[in-house]
């Protein structure tokens, strides 16, 4: 596709329920990043993928937390047993290898936890 | 202490009015430098990126770099109500660095 596109947009969840958010990278782009945007605060590094190589997880802030990538293209989210302090907009975004200059984003799952 | 402090604003000036936007850094790995624009209920967009120290123009967005300040700004000349978003600082060392560090964003309007 043209851009990182992301579902759902929009979730609201009840607390304890597991919640699984996707992300499409841009066609060709072997790096894919997710991050955690909080009201208020800067956006805050969860994991990042790059080919085959074992994926970088050492932003994911609980066990409860998990991504995957399948065929070095869409990836899924998954955050178990949900919290209230999960509540934020998490964004995805790719971009070609390993760049220095940035990335593209989605415009991220906006997720509620109840 | 974090290790990129933005201020968060809000900050509203009038239309055509030189926005000054900062940034400061503790990490002296840090190597690139971006700058990212938000609106509201979207993603960051890319809007400049420079390597190591000096400055980097592009139409009305000029940004600078001071590694020896660990201090870096961008500059908007004759801003637009167009402009209005959230302007969020990015930083990374490079190399085996994977993940952007980013300041929390300043919120900007440019009233008509």
């Amino acid at each position: 596709g043209a851009g990182v596109s992301q579902s759902p947009s929009n979730k609201v969840t009840e607390k304890g329920k597991d919640v699984e958010l996707r992300c499409d990278p841009i066609s060709g782009h072997t790096a894919l990043y997710w991050y955690r945007q909080s009201l208020g605060q800067g956006l805050e590094f969860l994991i990042y993928f790059q080919g085959n190589s074992a994926p970088d997880k050492s932003g994911l802030p609980s066990d409860r937390f998990s991504a995957e990538r399948t065929g070095g293209s869409v990836s899924t989210l998954t955050i178990q047993r949900t919290q209230q302090e999960d509540s934020a907009v998490y964004l995805c975004a790719s971009s070609l290898e390993s760049s220095n200059y940035g990335y593209t984003f989605g415009s991220g799952t906006r997720l509620t936890v109840v | 202490q974090k290790e990129v402090e933005q201020d968060p604003g809000p900050l509203s000036v009038p239309e055509g009015a030189i926005v000054s936007l900062n940034c400061t850094y503790s990490n002296s790995a840090f190597q690139y430098f971006m700058w990212y624009r938000q609106y509201s209920r979207k993603g960051p967009e890319l809007l400049m990126y420079t390597y190591s120290s000096g400055n980097k123009e592009d139409g009305r967005f000029t940004a600078q770099v001071d590694k020896s300040s660990k201090y870096i700004s961008l500059f908007i000349r004759d801003s637009q109500p167009s402009d209005s978003a959230t302007y969020l600082c990015a930083m990374t060392g490079g190399g085996s660095a994977r993940q952007l560090t980013f300041g929390s964003g300043t919120q900007l309007t440019v009233l008509p």
